[in-house]
């Protein structure tokens, strides 16, 4: 499968709790995104990465939330001290910029805070 | 917060009903694009309209992008049941280089048996 992977599928963790999403992009996909999806809502833009750097983030992303690209391949995704209303689905696409794709998302990761 | 008006919110049709749903926007855009979702999974891109008045087809589904560049429609013919899912619009700013997708609240499909 060359699609965009993320892990875990599901993710159950207690509140205050930390938790960290792993996102593999297209492996020719130079450009990586994190969405976050709540129940009967379309995704809403997290932050993006061109190569490593971090190019945009969006007021959602609040200061518990930090996502990385250290090699500008995979990313991931940490969330400290988890709330319930974080609980959502976070999906991770992958473009590239050089052959001008339009955005590949992966399979998401459900986070459920209890 | 979503700046796309998407309806209906939801459709129930029988099978092998034509389906037609559509998505506008207070603002101008450059790029359409139309997503399905099903249940558990990430959304699938199945349209991506670049200019004013295009209208492109895949399969048995069609989508144009609004002459006024504010709206796009996804008309699905003969609909079949690996149709149910929950469609999305989405848009991208115009300006050059900000690549952030911002997307409707979906249209949900069911299909009655």
């Amino acid at each position: 499968d060359t699609g965009v992977s993320q892990d875990p599928r599901h993710k159950i963790t207690k509140r205050g709790q930390n938790v960290t999403f792993r996102c593999d992009p297209i492996s020719e996909h130079n450009r990586l995104y994190w969405y976050r999806q709540t129940l009967g809502q379309g995704p809403e833009f997290l932050t993006y990465f061109q190569n490593e750097a971090q190019l945009e983030k969006s007021r959602l992303l609040s200061d518990r939330f930090s996502a990385e690209r250290p090699k500008g391949s995979f990313s991931t995704l940490e969330i400290q001290r988890t709330e319930q209303g974080d609980s959502a689905m976070y999906l991770c696409a992958s473009s590239s910029s050089t052959v001008n794709t339009e955005a590949f998302f992966g399979q998401g990761t459900r986070l459920t805070v209890v | 917060g979503q700046q796309l008006n998407q309806s209906p919110q939801s459709m129930f049709i029988q099978e092998g009903e034509d389906v037609s749903m559509n998505c506008t926007s207070s603002s101008i855009f450059n790029t359409w694009l139309w997503y399905k979702q099903d249940p558990g999974e990430g959304p699938v891109l199945l349209i991506a309209l670049y200019k004013a008045g295009e209208l492109t087809s895949n399969g048995r589904l069609t989508a144009q992008f609004g002459i006024t560049r504010k709206d796009s429609f996804l008309n699905i013919s003969a609909s079949i049941p690996s149709d149910v899912g929950i469609y999305f619009c989405a848009r991208r700013p115009p300006n050059f280089g900000n690549e952030k997708l911002t997307f409707g609240t979906g249209t949900r499909l069911t299909i009655i048996p």
